[in-house]
């Protein structure tokens, strides 16, 4: 069964940094495309950012390209973002996903909630 | 990268049907057969519903049903049932690997 457990979600300062993990089991973590979506609180699904499997290739949101970094370590079935620069807008509950079909999300976490406030 | 356009709320009587439209442009919805739908109850994660406009994920119910009409894309509850309330959202790929989502619907069973 896949499983997807984030951590590292906070308070934290505006212009401050925090770095969020995502705990993969359940399948072969290095051959999937994965991903960080969030949702601030009373609103809809956001795509942030995307990593292939061999972590060579990512993609970016416009809105967080340059403050954010996605990465992963395969060894420890781990994906990981550095947040930078945070703002007050980037308040929300992150989830990461993935999926075996294309360009489609069949397995989400429970989210960690990422708060920016002063 | 904007998002796509939702109706902000749908409904129907248990047994009937209700549509929800997802509205981009050839950039995204139009230029790829790449659109997925989600379902989210509150305070849980989202649920594949349907992936490449119209295929669904095992042990979804064919009650639901996707496609596509140029920069258009639609997904279709027949036979609602009180379960069925909740938030939809659709999402499609745009270009270079990234990706959008739609605005969210809220449906209500009435």
């Amino acid at each position: 069964e896949v499983q997807l457990v984030e951590s590292g979600g906070g308070l934290v300062q505006p212009g401050g940094s925090l770095r969020l993990s995502c705990a993969a089991s359940g399948f072969t973590f290095s051959t999937y495309w994965m991903s960080w979506v969030r949702q601030a609180p009373g609103e809809g699904l956001v795509w942030v950012s995307q990593i292939k499997g061999d972590g060579r290739r990512t993609s970016d949101a416009d809105t967080v390209k340059g403050r954010f970094t996605i990465s992963r370590d395969n060894a420890k079935n781990t994906l990981y973002l550095q947040m930078n620069s945070l703002r007050a807008e980037d308040t929300a509950l992150y989830y990461c996903a993935t999926g075996g079909l294309p360009a489609a999300y069949d397995s989400w976490g429970q989210g960690t909630l990422v708060t920016v406030s002063s | 990268q904007s998002a796509l356009t939702q109706p902000p709320s749908a409904s129907g009587s248990p047994g009937q049907s209700v549509t929800i439209s997802c509205t981009g442009t050839s950039s995204d919805v139009g230029g790829y057969n790449l659109v997925s739908w989600y379902q989210q109850h509150p305070g849980k994660a989202p649920k594949l519903m349907i992936y490449e406009v119209n295929k669904r994920p095992s042990g979804v119910p064919d009650r639901f049903s996707g496609s596509k009409s140029g920069n258009t894309a639609s997904l279709t509850v027949f036979g609602l049932q009180a379960e069925d309330e909740a938030d939809y959202y659709c999402s499609s790929y745009e270009s270079s690997d990234t990706y959008v989502f739609g605005t969210g619907t809220k449906v209500t069973v009435l």
